[in-house]
């Protein structure tokens, strides 16, 4: 069965600083897709990357990019120039070709002024 | 607008009964998904739905029970079997796994309680 890690339940970055996440997971499956989602006080889920295990390219968005390491099962979140909304529960999740979709426990992100 | 509607918000269970939490989307997402999320728990899948009339178990599916009869709806029943039934529940779709983009997308959650 997937499972997907993630070792670090809190951390704290300095507004403006860059802070990186760490997710791991396992499968013994070559084709999936990965994602990092953030849930702020409001609970309500919001996709903040993704990437398809096919591509070797590490995806970015805007201040948000990943670090995935295929061999490693390592998909990391890099999260540049923090702002204080960027204060939120962070969860990796894992998606296989049966549509399955699992999470990691999450980190929750403080941004110190 | 589009997008996925749980109900009610807030529910409060009484011993030995069961209770029904609706998700309703109107996306026309082929998949759909229930999880239960505690403090320090993370996101635990409980049932999904790939398509109509079908479903599969989940991680923690004990006690819970599901329907798929229509596209739009992936109702949730809570039973009295489920002895910890306090936590909140969030339901997702998705296009399938054939769709470019496949990002979930979530309601905004019900709370539920045991009084």
């Amino acid at each position: 069965a997937q499972t997907v890690t993630q070792s670090q339940p809190e951390m704290s970055v300095q507004e403006a600083e860059t802070v990186t996440l760490s997710c791991t997971y396992d499968t013994s499956e070559s084709d999936y897709y990965l994602f990092w989602y953030k849930q702020p006080p409001s609970r309500q889920m919001i996709l903040v990357i993704r990437q398809e295990a096919y591509k070797q390219q590490n995806a970015t968005e805007n201040r948000f990019s990943v670090n995935f390491q295929k061999a490693a099962k390592s998909f990391s979140l890099k999260i540049s120039d923090s702002q204080l909304g960027d204060a939120a529960m962070y969860f990796c999740a894992y998606r296989n070709r049966d549509d399955k979709i699992i999470f990691g426990k999450g980190t929750r992100l403080h941004i110190l002024p | 607008d589009g997008g996925i509607t749980q109900s009610p918000k807030y529910l409060f269970r009484k011993e030995g009964q069961n209770v029904t939490l609706s998700c309703e989307q109107n996306l026309n997402h082929d998949a759909m998904y229930w999880y239960r999320q505690d403090p320090g728990q993370g996101l635990r899948l409980i049932y999904y739905s790939q398509i109509v009339n079908d479903f599969q178990k989940g991680d923690i599916a004990e006690g819970y029970s599901v329907s798929r009869e229509k596209k739009e709806s992936f109702p949730l029943t809570v039973t009295s079997a489920q002895k910890n039934p306090t936590a909140f529940y969030l339901c997702a779709s998705s296009i399938d796994h054939s769709a470019e983009y496949e990002k979930l997308f979530f309601g905004s959650g019900t709370q539920l309680s045991v009084l």
